[in-house]
């Protein structure tokens, strides 16, 4: 039973590009969330997707975009790159509105982004 | 608005110690969970355990132990007996309901405390 998968693993990128990150959720699992972890602190959330739609958005800008597909993986746009953007970029599945373990999300690796 | 104190930043104990990692929450909702999460080096989150705000039993998964107590809104985890493989970044989270769907809102985090196991 495959985890939380993401790609790429790691990304350099130079300030005012764009980057998307990829996510395919734990089987079973059709609600995915976006966390940013900057270095030395905790994972700050970014959004949630779940039935293909944003369902919760944390204070982060309009530069961080995201999509789902019917397959529930997931995808992270971040616009307009910055400096302070550099993070560990995590994804997080967790199995719908059934089931005992509905309220647990289990992330995945992480793509480790560094803008320059 | 919801928030996480993780205290201690850095824990440093010997092989066989015992250590708790403290954690203290705020949140103004009735209905929370709460959960404990462990980040080895190499990145990945492991979820451990969630506790659901009704249910204050205390619980024991082999050398894990975690102490739930809304009179001081805390949410302690113990390890007894602690090894080098314990050693790691443990982050204590946060989450409130969504509306009546029963499904996982997000995460608020701690700032994590990491802990030292050495021989």
């Amino acid at each position: 039973d495959a985890g939380v998968t993401q790609s790429p693993t790691h990304l350099i990128k130079t300030r005012g590009q764009q980057v998307t990150l990829r996510c395919s959720p734990k089987s079973g699992h059709d609600t995915v969330s976006w966390y940013q972890q900057a270095l030395g602190q905790g994972p700050q959330f970014i959004f949630q997707y779940y039935e293909e739609e944003e369902r919760q958005r944390g204070n982060f800008p309009d530069r961080f975009s995201g999509h789902q597909f019917p397959n529930y993986s997931s995808e992270l746009n971040v616009n307009a790159l910055l400096l302070g953007d550099s993070a560990l970029y995590l994804c997080a599945s967790s199995p719908g509105t059934s089931g005992t373990h509905s309220y647990e999300q289990y992330f995945g690796p992480g793509t480790r982004l560094t803008v320059t | 608005a919801q928030k996480v104190t993780q205290a201690q930043t850095e824990i440093s104990v010997v092989e066989k110690e015992d250590v708790t990692l403290d954690c203290v929450y705020e949140t103004r909702d009735t209905t929370y969970y709460l959960f404990w999460y462990k980040q080895p080096p190499s990145g990945e989150l492991v979820f451990l355990i969630r506790r659901n705000s009704f249910d204050e039993q205390n619980e024991i998964s082999g050398r894990y132990s975690w102490n739930f107590q809304k009179s001081t809104s805390s949410f302690n985890f113990t390890i007894t007996a602690s090894q080098v493989v314990d050693s790691a970044v443990y982050f204590c989270a946060l989450s409130e309901a969504l509306g009546s769907a029963s499904t996982a809102s997000k995460l608020t985090f701690g700032t994590g405390t990491r802990l030292q196991v050495t021989l």
